[in-house]
């Protein structure tokens, strides 16, 4: 079963907009979730984690996320991206001592 | 602090032939992992190893992929023979602890099977 679902292949979005991108975790696994970013021709990297307390979490380069425990979801927010911004972001679950991936969101920012 | 080397970057090669792709983790760090990424996908994880035990290797084909950490420090993972379905990113990635602490991913090498 899918433990982390990612419910936009691709959000296209103007600069200085905010975004949103939304992920949903299967319940029966454990609440550490991720949100990894991979810039164009760059590796992956973190952006931020939850592992447990203040269920809003911030992270590099603007981005927040929540945990949301009742509906299952670790949605990640920006309130004004930039052209650099541009990029695959995946959400990330720990299932079974392995980090297990959603499929990404491509996220382009237009002028 | 150097980050995690992969080599090669690109490789592309006739399936039934093999090829190995080599990891240097960030120096100190106990946990190793392999990935494959498919176009289109997240990266799925092959292997796991922690120092030079292999902790996960549930999704590791094992009748054609092998992999090795040697000493604990360097590791390197091989296919033979290869397929058509084998056409992806391998990344390697590593971390202090286990996976829920930060993994550091290398570059990644894109293998083409034709």
């Amino acid at each position: 079963a899918q433990s982390v679902t990612q419910l936009d292949s691709q959000v296209p979005v103007f600069e200085e907009a905010p975004v949103e991108l939304r992920c949903n975790y299967s319940s029966s696994v454990s609440v550490y979730l991720f949100w990894y970013v991979q810039y164009p021709n760059q590796g992956l990297q973190l952006l931020l984690k939850y592992l447990s307390g203040s269920t809003l979490v911030k992270g590099i380069n603007g981005f927040e996320a929540e945990f949301n425990k009742s509906q299952t979801s670790f949605h990640l927010r920006k309130p004004s991206v930039h052209i650099s911004d541009t990029a695959e972001y995946f959400c990330a679950v720990i299932n079974d001592y392995k980090l297990s991936f959603g499929a990404g969101t491509t996220v382009t920012v237009r002028a | 602090e150097a980050g995690v080397a992969q080599s090669p970057r690109y490789k592309i090669i006739e399936k039934r032939q093999s090829v190995a792709f080599w990891c240097n983790p960030i120096s100190g760090h106990a946990t190793l992992y392999w990935y494959q990424q498919i176009l289109g996908q997240g990266p799925k994880l092959l292997i796991q190893f922690q120092n030079n035990g292999v902790v996960d290797d549930s999704q590791l084909p094992k009748d054609r992929f092998s992999a090795e950490r040697l000493k604990g420090v360097d590791s390197t993972l091989k296919i033979q023979p290869a397929k058509l379905e084998d056409s992806a990113v391998y990344l390697c990635a590593s971390s202090q602890r286990g996976p829920a602490d930060t993994q550091y991913f290398g570059p990644g090498t894109r293998l083409t099977v034709l």
